[in-house]
This record gives C-alpha cells, structure tokens and sequence, in this order.
C-alpha cells in the first residue's frame, strides 16, 4: 500500500525549533516529489512548497520562502519540514503530500495523489 | 502569485441534487488544476487533474471542466458522503489553492 505517515502532533514554545517528519513507503520514494501543505485552525489550503527527494531540490510559495526549510533524506525514505524559530501564527496541522504528474500537450500536469493524514503543531507560551 | 478564486463560499444541496463549484484563476493556468475533497477531520482526497481527468477511484458523478481561467466543478448527484469541502489548486506557477466551497446538506 502507498502511504505517508507523518509524525506525531507537536506542542512548543514561541522561539524553540522543530522538525517534522513525513515518511514514505509502498513505491519509489526518489521517483516522486513531496510537498508540504498548511492548513491553520478553520482555513484552507496553503501550499507551502516541495522537494524532490532524488537530488533535494526545491521550490518554496513566495509566502513560505525563508520562513521554513524542506529537506529529505532518501536512505530513509523521509521528507522533512523545519522551523528555527517557531511563532505562534505557525500553530496549524501540517500535510506532506505526493506528487504525480501526467504528460499533456506541451507540458505536464501536476497533482497530488497521496496525502499523509497531517501532523499537528501548536505553539503556545 | 497566480490567485485561485472559487464560488460560492457555501452551496447548500439536497441529496440527489446537482452541485455547481465554480474556480477562477487571476491569470491562465491553462489545464493545469486539480480539484480536492477534504472532509473534517480528514486530509484532502484528489478527485479531479488536469482539469478534467478523475483520479483513480473517484466516481462518475463528479465531473470538471474549464480552461484557462475558469473551471467547474459538478457533482452530478450529491450523496451523503459528498458534503465536505472542495479545493481547487493550479499547477501552472508556484501552486496555489482556492479558498475552498463547503457543500452542506439543504
């Protein structure tokens, strides 16, 4: 079975560093990219940004960019997503999600097929 | 930014009835969108990419279409595992997702 398993809901403190986990299994992990989606209490969407795990290249929102950093370590098959300093507007649940793509006429077209059931951040003092 | 707008907020159904999702994107985005369910408590589900082509497992009753800038999402006859909350998100240029439709029982 393809799946994402994400790691467990995390409670900080403003200020302190975290990083999450999302792991991949069922398929070729390094065949695949793996975004990062945030959803803060009663919103919607956000993408945050994404990562190839074959070479860790990556692409980052303009809204995300030098808030976070996406790494990956593929000997593991994991994504990862990390803060240095956390706020307390970071407080949300937190998506990975796989890519797939298909060809079309003059390009590809993205999606996201497999989703990790979220992991929970709260930073509170 | 390339700017998803979708409508209505809200869109209130009878079962069995259809439902129109609309998405306006602020520039052309081409085929490049993707619909998601997400019910509460749960992560998003694809239902829908490349504008029009169900994903796997999806049923017939849901349906997209659209290019370029507009796009629409119908549920042909709504059951009652269809009531949650519908995104569309482009791929064309830094991904971005609407704000979201709650479809909720009339």
């Amino acid at each position: 079975e393809v799946q994402l398993v994400q790691s467990g809901a995390e409670v900080k403190k403003p200020g302190e560093s975290l990083r999450i986990s999302c792991k991949g299994s069922g398929y070729s992990f390094t065949s695949y990219w793996i975004s990062w989606v945030r959803q803060m209490p009663g919103k919607g969407l956000e993408w945050m940004g994404r990562i190839d795990p074959s070479d860790s290249y990556t692409n980052y929102s303009p809204s995300f960019q030098g808030h976070v950093t996406i790494s990956a370590d593929k000997s593991i098959s994991t994504a990862y997503l990390q803060w240095s300093s956390l706020k307390a507007s970071d407080t949300a649940m937190y998506y990975c999600a796989r890519h797939d793509a298909v060809p079309a006429a003059m390009n590809y077209y993205y999606y996201m097929d497999v989703w990790g059931k979220g992991t929970t951040v709260t930073v509170s003092s | 930014e390339i700017v998803m707008t979708q409508s209505p907020a809200t869109l209130s159904v009878s079962p069995g009835e259809r439902a129109t999702l609309s998405c306006r994107a602020s520039q052309s985005v081409s085929s490049n969108l993707a619909w998601y369910q997400q019910k509460p408590g749960q992560a998003p589900r694809l239902l829908i990419y490349g504008a029009s082509t169900r994903a796997t497992g999806i049923p017939a009753r849901f349906s997209g279409s659209g290019s370029g800038t507009e796009f629409t999402l119908t549920i042909s006859s709504l059951q009652s595992e269809d009531f949650a909350v519908y995104y569309c998100q482009q791929s064309k240029s830094a991904w971005t997702f609407g704000q979201g439709t709650k479809v909720e029982i009339k």
